[in-house]
């Protein structure tokens, strides 16, 4: 199994970032995928999830409406676009692969090493 | 919420560690998950549903608890331990982390 997350960027606060994650060594679609951020210095923080075939999608709070999770399993890859970014939303970034296809019940069994987004003017 | 005591456990290889987390709230299904991180690195899953270990883990770890209180136990600490643990809840969203315990070399 390996995630590469892509993406990152310092971006000035209101702006947008679309995060990538290129999944590869397993099927894809039969997983659920989540991405979960870490501030420096700081805990890890869940931000989002999605099915494996996109059919139920979960955020925190403190993302919803600004971000939007989804997937192509055709191209193995997970998308986290970020829009109207904020001081707060400074993290690494990881994508992780859920163990099974549906959300809750399954936790995260890998993940990539992240992507940071720096939100500063 | 999920609240993990201690903050830091300074403990000496070939130690026992036992770290602790306590929900605010029942965790449905019992879906808890440990896991291991060193610096820079990203997290490792070592235990799943509470008290199952992920593959390669070895039994040194384990997991234990139902409801609101779980615990991690290593057993035997090994210098490649030290490092930050979270545990996570996984039953109903949001998914929620616990704030950490750093183990360290007392």
């Amino acid at each position: 199994v390996q995630l590469a997350e892509s993406g990152g960027n310092l971006v000035q606060p209101g702006g947008s970032l679309r995060l990538s994650c290129v999944a590869s060594g397993f099927t894809f679609s039969n997983f659920a995928m989540t991405w979960v951020r870490q501030a420096p210095g700081k805990g890890l923080e869940w931000v989002s999830s999605i099915s494996g075939a996109s059919g139920t999608i979960y955020y925190a709070d403190s993302v919803k409406g600004r971000f939007t999770i989804s997937r192509d399993n055709s191209k193995n890859t997970l998308y986290l676009q970020m829009n109207s970014l904020r001081a707060g939303d400074t993290a690494l970034y990881y994508c992780a692969k859920s163990a099974g296809f549906r959300i809750t019940g399954t936790t995260s069994d890998y993940w990539g090493q992240g992507t940071l987004v720096t939100v500063s003017s | 919420v999920l609240t993990q005591s201690p903050g830091t456990l300074s403990l000496s290889p070939g130690e026992r560690a036992t770290l602790s987390c306590r929900a605010s709230q029942t965790v449905s299904g019992n879906y808890l998950a440990w896991f291991q991180q060193k610096p820079g690195q990203a997290p490792r899953l070592l235990i799943y549903d509470a008290s199952s270990r992920a593959t390669g883990i070895p039994d040194r770890f384990s997991g234990s608890g139902s409801g609101t209180d779980f615990t991690l136990t290593i057993n035997r600490l090994e210098p490649a331990d030290f490092a930050v643990y979270y545990c996570q809840q996984y039953g109903r969203s949001p998914w929620t982390f616990g704030q950490g315990t750093k183990v360290e070399i007392k």
